[in-house]
C-alpha cells in the first residue's frame, strides 16, 4: 500500500517568503508527526496530532511556525518569514495507535533551503 | 518528562566484528522501545523493537537488549557489513502516549 508522501521533495525559497509543506499520512494511521532534521544532526520533535484531540505544539522552535490536520488526514506545517536557519530536511511521520504499540512509518522528507 | 540518551555518538567497527549502540531513558513508566536506521539521505526505518515485558528480541544479525532496572537497552549487530552503515537511532515511549522519545544517534561506520 502507499506510504507516507510529502510535497515538494524540495523547496529553495527566499528569506522573509512563507512556505507551505504537505503530508499525506498512510490511510487509518490517527497519528501525525512533524520533524525537523538538520544536516548531520538527530530528529527534533515539531508538533504532534492524535486523532480529534488537541495537538501538542510543544516543539515548535518559535510563533513562525504552524500546522494543521484537515479532516484528520492531510497536514500541512506553514513556516512564516523563513529565516536560513529554518534550512533543513522536514520530516512527516505516521502511525497508528493501538496496543501501545508505535511504530512511526516517515515520509521521503521535503529539503528547505532558505537563501 | 522523558529523557533518552544514546551512546556513542560515533562508532568505526571493521567489517565482520560486532556493533553495539546503548540508549538510556529516564521515565521507568516507558514500555517500548524501537529501533530506527537511516542511511544516508534517506528515511528512518524501523529495524527492530521490543516491549518492556521482554528482556532480549533478536532478528537475524540484529537484537535488543533491555534492562528495565538500570533503565537502558541496547542495539547489537553481529557480522557487520557495509550496507548496515547508517545513523542508528533509538527511542522510548510510555504506552498511554504515542510520542517516540528519541536518542540523539549513532552514526556507524563499517570499515573494508
Amino acid at each position: 500500500g502507499a506510504g507516507v508522501s510529502q510535497s515538494p521533495s524540495n523547496k529553495v525559497t527566499e528569506k522573509g517568503k512563507d512556505v507551505e509543506l504537505r503530508c499525506d499520512p498512510i490511510s487509518g494511521h490517527t497519528a501525525l508527526y512533524w520533524y525537523r532534521q538538520s544536516l548531520g544532526q538527530g530528529l527534533e520533535f515539531l508538533i504532534y496530532f492524535q486523532g480529534n484531540s488537541a495537538p501538542d505544539k510543544s516543539g515548535l522552535p518559535s510563533d513562525r511556525f504552524s500546522a494543521e490536520r484537515t479532516g484528520g488526514s492531510v497536514s500541512t506545517l506553514t513556516i512564516q518569514r523563513t529565516q536560513q536557519e529554518d534550512s533543513a530536511v522536514y520530516l512527516c511521520a505516521s502511525s497508528r495507535t493501538s496496543g501501545g504499540i508505535n511504530e512511526q512509518f516517515f515520509g521521503p522528507g521535503t529539503r528547505l533551503t532558505v537563501l | 518528562g522523558e529523557n533518552v540518551e544514546q551512546h556513542p555518538s560515533t562508532l568505526s567497527v571493521q567489517e565482520g566484528d560486532s556493533a553495539v549502540i546503548k540508549c538510556t531513558y529516564s521515565d521507568s513508566a516507558s514500555n517500548y522501545f524501537p529501533w530506527y536506521k537511516q542511511e544516508l539521505g534517506k528515511r528512518p526505518q524501523l529495524i527492530i523493537d521490543i516491549r518492556s515485558n521482554v528482556g532480549e528480541k533478536k532478528d537475524q544479525r540484529i537484537a535488543v537488549t533491555l534492562n528495565k532496572t538500570a533503565k537502558h537497552f541496547s542495539l547489537h549487530i553481529t557480522e557487520t557489513q557495509p550496507e548496515d552503515s547508517a545513523v542508528y537511532f533509538c527511542a522510548a515511549s510510555e504506552g498511554s502516549n504515542y510520542q517516540l522519545i528519541w536518542g540523539a544517534g549513532t552514526k556507524l561506520i563499517i570499515k573494508p
